[in-house]
């Protein structure tokens, strides 16, 4: 299973984009790049996820790298309500997935 | 769509004894899934399943049971609830294995 590495936390300003790295630097061909977010004490909301380019919703935008070694998730334009965990998750489709610590992002105003 | 709904939303048990978190979805989604989440922790995979009549164990599976016997329902059974178990319980769904949508939780105590 492919490991994640994410900083602990993050602060932003608001309205600023806010760009959360993760590394995933043993990633298998097969697997996908999975962000989930959590905001306090809610269920987990999954935000998006890739194979190898780019992908982009109306949530945010996720840049993985060309050896898929890293990614970013960016949120462009920071909310209040984005201060949330951020987990990146690295499985095969349809596998369980392992959430790790993640990131506290704090949206400061 | 009333999307993933989990009951109840609290309970406090007693050592020893017994209940079922129930979990049931609105979306027609084939797979299931049972997490538990301790403070300040992220979540653990206790059971998941990809169909009606399959299910299968996940990272934490000791002390819990489930059955699927319906595509909408994926109810979590504690036998025994000991004081270890006291977490939050989240469920989640999902069509294509590609993203889950989860419950609002389960909040038990055992004491």
């Amino acid at each position: 299973d492919a490991k994640t590495t994410q900083p602990t936390s993050m602060d932003c300003a608001e309205g600023r984009a806010a760009n959360l790295p993760c590394n995933h630097s043993t990633i298998s061909g097969n697997e996908y790049v999975y962000w989930y977010r959590q905001i306090h004490s809610q269920g987990p909301q999954y935000i998006i996820h890739g194979l190898k380019n780019n992908e982009t919703n109306e949530m945010a935008s996720l840049i993985i790298t060309e050896d898929r070694k890293s990614s970013t998730l960016i949120l462009p334009h920071a909310t209040l309500r984005d201060t949330a965990v951020y987990y990146c998750i690295v499985r095969p489709r349809a596998q369980k997935l392992v959430f790790g610590q993640g990131t506290r992002l704090t949206i400061n105003p | 769509n009333a999307g993933v709904t989990q009951t109840p939303k609290f309970r406090i048990l007693k050592i020893g004894q017994s209940m079922t978190l129930q979990c049931a979805q609105d979306m027609n989604h084939n797979y299931m899934y049972w997490y538990r989440q301790d403070p300040g922790m992220g979540l653990k995979l206790i059971y998941y399943s990809v169909g009606a009549g399959i299910t299968d164990k996940g990272e934490v599976p000791n002390g819990y049971n489930v059955s699927r016997s319906t595509t909408e329902d994926f109810p979590l059974r504690l036998e025994l609830a000991a004081p270890s178990q006291t977490s939050v319980y989240f469920c989640a769904s999902s069509s294509t294995g590609y993203e889950q949508y989860f419950g609002p939780g389960t909040r038990l105590t055992v004491t």
